[in-house]
C-alpha cells in the first residue's frame, strides 16, 4: 500500500487566494483526519470524518476553512480566502475503525504571502 | 508584537545509551495512547501504542509505560542510534474514540 497520499507537497500562494489541499487515505480505512502543525501550536486536529461523514469539526479555525469527503478514497481541505496566519504544514491521516492508530501522509507545506 | 515559537523540550543522549522520553496527559478518560516519531520534513510515524488496561508494552527496542494514577506515559528506547534523532510525540484518545490529541513533543538528539 502506498500509504496516505497528500498533494500538493508544497503550496505558495498570495493572501486572498483559494487553496485546496488533497488527501487519499489508505484503502480500507474508514476514518480520515486533517491536522495542522505550527511551531506555536503544535499538532492540532482540525476535523475528522468517519465513513465519509464529518464527526467533529470543532478544530476548524473559522469559516474560511472547509473540508469535504465525497467518497471513501478522497478528501479536500479548502481555505478561502487564505491569510498569512494560515501558513503551516497540513497533515492528513487515516485509520480503520476510528479507535486504532493513525497513519499520516507526508503533509502539505503551505505558505501564504 | 513578535511571535515566539514553541521551544520543544530536548533530550540529548550518547549513541548506545538508553533514552527515556516522558509525557503527561491531561484527560483521565483517555484509554488509548500512542507514541509517534517525526523526522524533519516528514509526517508523524507510528512507533508503539498501549491501551489503558495495560501498564507496559514492548516493541523492538522500544517500551511504553503507562501510569494511570499520575497520568504519565513514557517511551524507552534501548541502545539509541543516530537514526532515532527526531521529535517524539505522545498522543491520547478518549473512550469515545476518534479524536487523537497530541502533546507538544520532545526533540531527541543522539550524539555519535
Amino acid at each position: 500500500d502506498a500509504g496516505v497520499i497528500q498533494s500538493p507537497r508544497h503550496e505558495v500562494t498570495e493572501m486572498g487566494q483559494e487553496v485546496t489541499l488533497r488527501c487519499k487515505p489508505i484503502s480500507g480505512h474508514n476514518s480520515l483526519f486533517w491536522y495542522r502543525q505550527t511551531m506555536m501550536r503544535g499538532l492540532e486536529l482540525l476535523i475528522y470524518f468517519n465513513n465519509n461523514v464529518p464527526i467533529d469539526d470543532s478544530g476548524m479555525p473559522e469559516d474560511r476553512f472547509s473540508a469535504k469527503m465525497p467518497n471513501a478514497s478522497f478528501s479536500t481541505l479548502k481555505i478561502q480566502p487564505s491569510e498569512p496566519r494560515d501558513s503551516a504544514v497540513y497533515f492528513c491521516a487515516s485509520s480503520f475503525g476510528g479507535r486504532e492508530k493513525l497513519f499520516f501522509g507526508s503533509g502539505t507545506q503551505l505558505s501564504v504571502l | 508584537g513578535e511571535s515566539v515559537g514553541l521551544h520543544l523540550p530536548t533530550l540529548s543522549v550518547q549513541e548506545g545509551d538508553n533514552s527515556i522520553i516522558n509525557c503527561a496527559y491531561s484527560n483521565s478518560a483517555s484509554d488509548y495512547f500512542i507514541w509517534y516519531k517525526q523526522e524533519s520534513g516528514k509526517g508523524p510515524q507510528f512507533i508503539i501504542d498501549i491501551r489503558s488496561n495495560m501498564d507496559k508494552r514492548q516493541g523492538q527496542r522500544v517500551t511504553v509505560l503507562l501510569n494511570k494514577t499520575v497520568k504519565h506515559l513514557s517511551l524507552q528506547i534501548a541502545a539509541t542510534q543516530p537514526g532515532d534523532s527526531a521529535v517524539y510525540f505522545c498522543a491520547e484518545m478518549g473512550n469515545q474514540g476518534g479524536k487523537l490529541i497530541f502533546g507538544q513533543g520532545t526533540e531527541l538528539s543522539v550524539k555519535p
